[in-house]
């Protein structure tokens, strides 16, 4: 049973866009988020992260909203750049217990 | 800083045979230590993490097994390996359970 669904498993966005790639989890008890992201052949990095007492963290380029009734977390990149073409996962914490992870959706920013 | 390492990259292994994949950590001490997979099209499914010397937890059952002989040092077996273990396998260390997740680069094990 996926917890964490990331139901667009590819986007591609030109250069200098706004990427958005979307996170929709099914427990509301969960209370941590991050995002990574992936390159080919390395294992995930740490992006950012989001507290579920916030609405919205943001990093230099990205954003990470929060929107906790409708179970939703939303990474916003703008400006896009080529150097972010990878697989994205975000990642949902349930009370200090595990993490659970998103299938990954494929970024490709177009130069 | 704090480093992991995991190896091999690359392993190709026929069925029925042993397996044991060897992740390390430097520069922290007693780090959480966690094992997942990544089978083709799925997320990263969580297989055993450690909080500590010879504690396992293990959340999927299968013919996998996960030992801590060291503080930081995170093994991953098996006896006898079968057909659907193939995937990518990552090793990953947490300060803390709350805390962000840094991977190693993973093991792609392929099984014939």
């Amino acid at each position: 049973d996926q917890q964490v669904k990331q139901n667009s498993p590819s986007l591609s966005v030109q250069e200098g866009r706004i990427s958005i790639l979307n996170c929709d989890y099914t427990n509301s008890m969960f209370d941590y988020f991050l995002w990574y992201k992936k390159y080919p052949a390395e294992g995930p990095t740490f992006l950012i992260s989001i507290s579920s007492i916030k609405d919205k963290n943001e990093d230099g380029r990205f954003t990470v909203f929060l929107n906790k009734s409708a179970k939703h977390l939303s990474l916003h990149i703008v400006p896009s750049q080529p150097g972010d073409s990878a697989v994205y996962f975000c990642a949902a914490l349930l009370r200090g217990n595990q993490f659970y992870f998103g299938t990954g959706t494929s970024l490709t920013v177009i130069p | 800083s704090q480093t992991i390492h995991q190896w091999p990259a690359t392993l190709v292994q026929p069925v029925g045979s042993p397996l044991s994949l060897e992740c390390t950590v430097e520069g922290t001490s007693n780090p959480n230590l966690y094992w997942y997979r990544q089978a083709a099209g799925r997320g990263l499914q969580l297989l055993f993490y450690s909080v500590g010397i010879g504690q396992i937890s293990s959340e999927v059952p299968q013919n996998l097994s996960a030992s801590r002989p060291q503080d930081r040092q995170f093994i991953l077996s098996s006896k006898k390996l079968l057909l659907s273990d193939s995937g990518f396998y990552l090793c990953a260390w947490s300060a803390a359970v709350n805390q962000p997740q840094h991977f190693g680069d993973g093991t792609r094990l392929s099984i014939l």
